[in-house]
């Protein structure tokens, strides 16, 4: 789960490891889902988005996993890298037609 | 730069002061939304703008709070006699379709 408050969960992974970020959504008709990281000072950037008639995405690096049953989405992050160090947002919507709703986050500290 | 623009960065006012907060999203993106972030908090959504139409408002944003597209292009939003509880991240982002491009953030500070 994630906490509530000024402390955000914390992922602390060796650099070249796997990450894996996990999310709970809490809407059952929210069909979009979208993973964001942010850096200090910066706004949030775009990473990954996965609809609802998928349970798998890839880009580059990056994979999302979608499970509609148990409303869990995660992000894994290959071969971590010390500049994927970040606070990572999942955020979710129906239809893109409601506006993004975020979770709490999660940090990501990558160990040299 | 063709991203989404917002000024200033940085804000500091008195409580009971009116601050005004400008954002200029990505030409071709007809739909442009503010956040609110406070400190290890998630994006809030407070409004957003479809062309120069307001389509929704967050109860978070009180009677305090505006925020006009008068053109369908740039946006700004404005809180009026602020209070501490005021002091976070605004966040400007828009949108074509799903995903938003967002920018940078004003940082206000209510002392």
């Amino acid at each position: 789960g994630e906490s509530v408050g000024l402390h955000l969960p914390t992922l602390s992974v060796q650099e070249g490891d796997n990450s894996i970020i996990n999310c709970a959504y809490s809407n059952s008709a929210s069909d979009y889902f979208i993973w964001y990281k942010q850096e200090s000072g910066k706004g949030p950037q775009f990473i990954i988005d996965i609809r609802s008639n998928m349970d798998k995405r890839q880009g580059q690096r990056v994979t999302v996993l979608l499970n509609k049953t148990v409303k869990h989405l995660s992000l894994q992050i290959a071969a971590t890298q010390p500049g994927d160090s970040a606070v990572y947002f999942c955020a979710e919507s129906r239809s893109g037609n409601t506006p993004l709703v975020f979770g709490k986050g999660t940090r990501l500290s990558v160990i040299a | 730069d063709t991203g989404v623009s917002q000024d200033p960065r940085h804000k500091i006012t008195k409580r009971g002061q009116n601050v005004t907060f400008r954002c200029d999203p990505i030409s071709e993106h007809n739909r442009l939304y503010w956040y609110r972030q406070t400190l290890g908090q998630g994006p809030e959504f407070l409004t957003y703008f479809q062309n120069e139409a307001q389509l929704e408002k967050s109860r978070l944003l009180s009677d305090r709070f505006s925020a006009e597209r008068p053109k369908g292009s740039f946006s700004t939003l404005e809180i009026q006699r602020t209070e501490q509880g005021d002091s976070a991240m605004y966040l400007c982002a828009s949108s074509l379709q799903e995903g938003y491009t967002f920018g940078s953030g004003t940082r206000l500070t209510v002392v």
